[in-house]
Parts: structure tokens; sequence; C-alpha cells
């Protein structure tokens, strides 16, 4: 594709509920990253792929939150549960080799009631 | 948490003066990349400087990097009311994969 693209660009969720948030990386690229950005901060790492394998999942904050790669190529992140500290820009990015630049979607902004 | 702290937070300057911001890390790095990202959008890719370099150039742009000090600095010439926005520094530790992003560093061009 053109881009790596991310739905939904806004959730609105209540506490409690469940929501699974989906990213499309650049055809082709191997490596994929999942980050979150609180408002006025830094984006923070969560979790890492390489192909289907998630090699890296330190960043996730609690077992409410889990990611997927099944073939490689589309990645989903879900959070269970959903809690007001959960509310922030989760950005997906994808990179077509080691040690190269990094492509950003426009992220899925999550807010919890 | 974050690896890498961004100076100054915050910047406001002239439209066709210099802006400088400093990123600082704490471990050894394969890769620093700077990014920029405006409001309410992703990041967009500035600049990438390698562990072996010491300097690069990319138009308007200048990121060094000094690896004994575990610094860089992004230097943006000229700058236009374009370039408002922030920016982040990112890097890849030896032996991992992921990026660790910086505070950021928050620029504003007036016109």
């Amino acid at each position: 594709g053109a881009g790596v693209s991310q739905s939904p660009r806004y959730k609105v969720a209540k506490r409690g509920q469940d929501v699974a948030l989906r990213c499309d990386p650049i055809s082709g690229h191997v490596s994929l990253f999942w980050y979150q950005q609180a408002l006025g901060q830094g984006p923070e790492f969560l979790t890492y792929f390489q192909n289907e394998a998630q090699l890296d999942k330190s960043g996730l904050p609690s077992d409410r939150f889990f990611a997927e790669r099944p073939e490689g190529s589309v990645s989903t992140l879900k959070i269970q549960r959903t809690q007001q500290e959960d509310s922030a820009v989760y950005l997906c990015a994808s990179q077509g080799a080691a040690n190269e630049k990094l492509f950003f979607g426009s992220g899925t902004q999550l807010s919890v009631l | 948490s974050q690896q890498g702290e961004e100076d100054p937070q915050a910047l406001s300057i002239q439209e066709g003066e210099n802006a400088t911001m400093n990123c600082s890390y704490k471990t050894s790095i394969n890769n620093l990349q700077w990014y920029r990202q405006n409001s309410g959008r992703g990041l967009v890719h500035l600049i990438l400087i390698r562990s072996n370099e010491r300097e690069k150039h990319s138009g308007r742009l200048r990121v060094t990097l000094d690896t004994s000090k575990k610094s860089s600095s992004l230097l943006i010439t000229a700058s236009r009311a374009a370039d408002t926005a922030s920016y982040f520094c990112a890097t890849e530790g030896s032996g991992t994969y992921k990026y660790i992003f910086g505070t950021g560093t928050r620029l504003k061009v007036l016109a």
C-alpha cells in the first residue's frame, strides 16, 4: 500500500469494554511496531513483530493488552476491560529492513470514559 | 520508560532563525533517528544517523551524533512557520530491535 493505515481513527469506549485496533503496514514490510502516546509525551514502545513472530512484548502495560499478526501482514492490538488510563493515541509503524527508518500510521485515538 | 530526553522541551523562534534541539540517551545504540509530529498526526521520519557517523545533512537539516557523550543534536536552518511541530529522537539500542523515543521538543516558528 501507499502507507501505513490504522483504523479506526477515533475510538470511544466505556470503561470495561474490549477494543480492537487495526494496523495495515506497508506491503512487504517485515517489521511492525506498536507504540502508545499519551498527550504531550513521546511514543512509548509496546511490542514488536518480525513477520508473524512477536519478538518483544516487554512494553505491554498489563495482561489486558494483546497483539497479534497471524499472517505477517495486518496486525491487531486488543485491549480487554479498558480503563481510563488506557486513553492515548496508539501508533503503528512498519519497517522494510533492519536499521532503517520507520513509517508511521496516523494512529488511533482511544478515549475511555 | 523513555530512554531519550530532549532539550529544550519547548522552543519559540522567529521565521528565518535557526532552531537547535538536543537529545541525550542512556545505552549504546545502532542508530539514532529524528522524527517530526504535527499536532494530532503520525510521525514523519526526518533523518537517520548510524553509530559510526558523526554528522549528516538533509536539506535544511543537520544532525550530529556524539556517541561518547550519548547525545545528538538537530539543527533546522532558516526556519519557516511550517516547521512548527514536535520533534522526537529515537534510538535503536545495540542488540535490540525496538526504537525508544525521547520526550520531544515542541518548536513554534513565528511568522
